[in-house]
């Protein structure tokens, strides 16, 4: 079975501030997608960013940006300039070949003004 | 934009009720998922469709079932609801071409409490 690990249930930043969460997965596969989502209270779920494996190149979105260690399985989101709208639940997804996708246990950031 | 729709944002049911929760959308996308989602769970899928009629079990399906008789409407049955289906259930959907980088496209949610 996939795995994907977030092992931050919580976070918190000041406002204008950056925070890196974390993710990491288990595969055995080469080629898969890894991706952002964000939830925020009693909203609708949409993507944040999205990063091919096969792609050296971290994905940017704006102020959001991804660190992805292929070698190491890590693919952890930065938030820069961090905004009272950026708080929420943050999942970490991946999908490899095939329709499924999975989800890790969510990170809850607070954002401080 | 993609739009997926869910009948409900909450519901409230008893125990022993056979519950439909339906999902909607409007984009032609081949596949559609059922997650539950629970605090410090995170998603589990329950079932998803890559077609019509066609169906795949996911990870959690016990107690639940799932009709697709057309592309854009995917419903989840819970048959005879009990407490430990209280949760919240989000509808997703995403073009086909298994494989691919195309995302999930998600509900609002219906937030299900079984009495």
């Amino acid at each position: 079975a996939q795995t994907v690990t977030q092992s931050q249930p919580e976070m918190s930043v000041q406002e204008a501030e950056t925070v890196t969460l974390s993710c990491t997965y288990d595969t055995s596969e080469s080629d898969y997608y890894l991706f952002w989502y964000k939830q925020p209270p009693s909203r609708q779920m949409i993507l944040v960013i999205r990063q091919e494996a096969y792609k050296q190149q971290n994905a940017t979105e704006n102020r959001f940006s991804v660190n992805f260690q292929k070698a190491a399985k890590s693919f952890s989101l930065k938030i820069s300039d961090s905004q009272l709208g950026d708080a929420a639940m943050y999942f970490c997804a991946y999908r490899r070949g095939g329709n499924q996708f999975y989800f890790g246990t969510g990170t809850s950031l607070t954002v401080i003004p | 934009d993609v739009k997926v729709t869910q009948s409900s944002r909450y519901l409230v049911k008893r125990t022993g009720e056979k519950v439909f929760l339906e999902c909607v959308q409007d984009m032609d996308h081949e596949n559609m998922f059922w997650y539950r989602q629970d605090p410090g769970l995170g998603l589990r899928l329950i079932y998803f469709s890559y077609d019509v009629k066609m169906k795949e079990k996911g990870d959690i399906p016990e107690g639940y079932s799932v009709s697709r008789e057309k592309k854009e409407r995917f419903s989840l049955i819970l048959e005879s609801a009990s407490t430990n289906q209280t949760s919240m259930y989000l509808c997703a959907s995403t073009l086909g071409a298994s494989g691919s980088s195309y995302e999930q496209f998600f509900g609002p949610g219906t937030r299900l409490t079984v009495l």
